[in-house]
């Protein structure tokens, strides 16, 4: 059963920071994980999403990085922004699974606040 | 991106009552949907799986009599709660897949149940 760890559960950090966000998961076997942003009482906002074949994503400030061989995905935050503030959750397809095909595995998430 | 739009938004309802919840996928067609739930400060959890003109798969633990789930159309998927209880409050999500373009899955934007 596939398991999606998010590390650490909360950051704070001052406004312009650099950060990193991490996300593990146990089984390798997958189609692609996604980066989302959740706003408090909101739905989710895709950020990026990585194919499994590929190594990493670019999208503004953002930049995730996937190594499928050891469970590992990160998401870079260039010069956060007090907007930036909100929970971060990454997801993995499997890559089989019949009914389970097109599913996805949350991380528990990544509460992320910038302060002025 | 494609659009999938989610309502109510939020609802209160009594216990013992049943409340619908409509998920539609905007301008695409959906041949699979499914019905995430989120428990404060948790992540999501997958509930079912929805595909169009057929039973609804649901997740262990999950009551397939209490949580009905519908996918009539290639653009709609309800979820109704029957008989809700104040245990049953919770934020519920909708995620659909387009079929002609298989890589990913838009999220509605949620649904805030209260059962008082």
């Amino acid at each position: 059963k596939q398991e999606v760890t998010q590390i650490p559960a909360a950051l704070s950090v001052p406004e312009g920071e650099n950060l990193v966000l991490n996300c593990s998961f146990t089984d390798s076997a997958i189609y692609n994980l996604q980066w989302f942003r959740q706003d408090p009482g909101k739905g989710l906002t895709s950020l990026l999403l990585i194919q499994s074949s590929q190594r990493e994503q670019t999208s503004g400030r953002l930049n995730a990085s996937l190594d499928k061989s050891s469970g590992r995905s990160t998401l870079y935050i260039a010069a956060s922004q007090p907007g930036d503030s909100a929970t971060y959750l990454c997801a993995v397809r499997p890559l089989f699974g019949g009914t389970s095909y097109g599913k996805l595995t949350f991380g528990q998430g990544t509460i992320l606040t910038v302060h002025p | 991106g494609a659009v999938v739009s989610q309502h109510p938004s939020r609802v209160i309802c009594k216990s013992g009552t049943s409340v619908k919840i409509e998920c539609r996928s905007l301008d695409f067609q959906a041949t699979t949907m499914f019905w995430y739930r989120q428990f404060p400060k948790q992540s999501l959890m997958l509930m079912a799986t929805s595909n169009e003109g057929s039973k609804a798969t649901y997740e262990q633990g999950v009551e397939k009599d209490k949580f009905l789930i519908n996918h009539a159309s290639l653009t709609l998927s309800t979820l109704t709660v029957t008989s809700a209880h104040p245990e049953d409050s919770s934020f519920y999500i909708c995620s659909a897949r387009d079929r002609t373009v298989n890589t990913e899955a838009f999220f509605g934007q949620g649904t805030r149940l209260t059962v008082v």
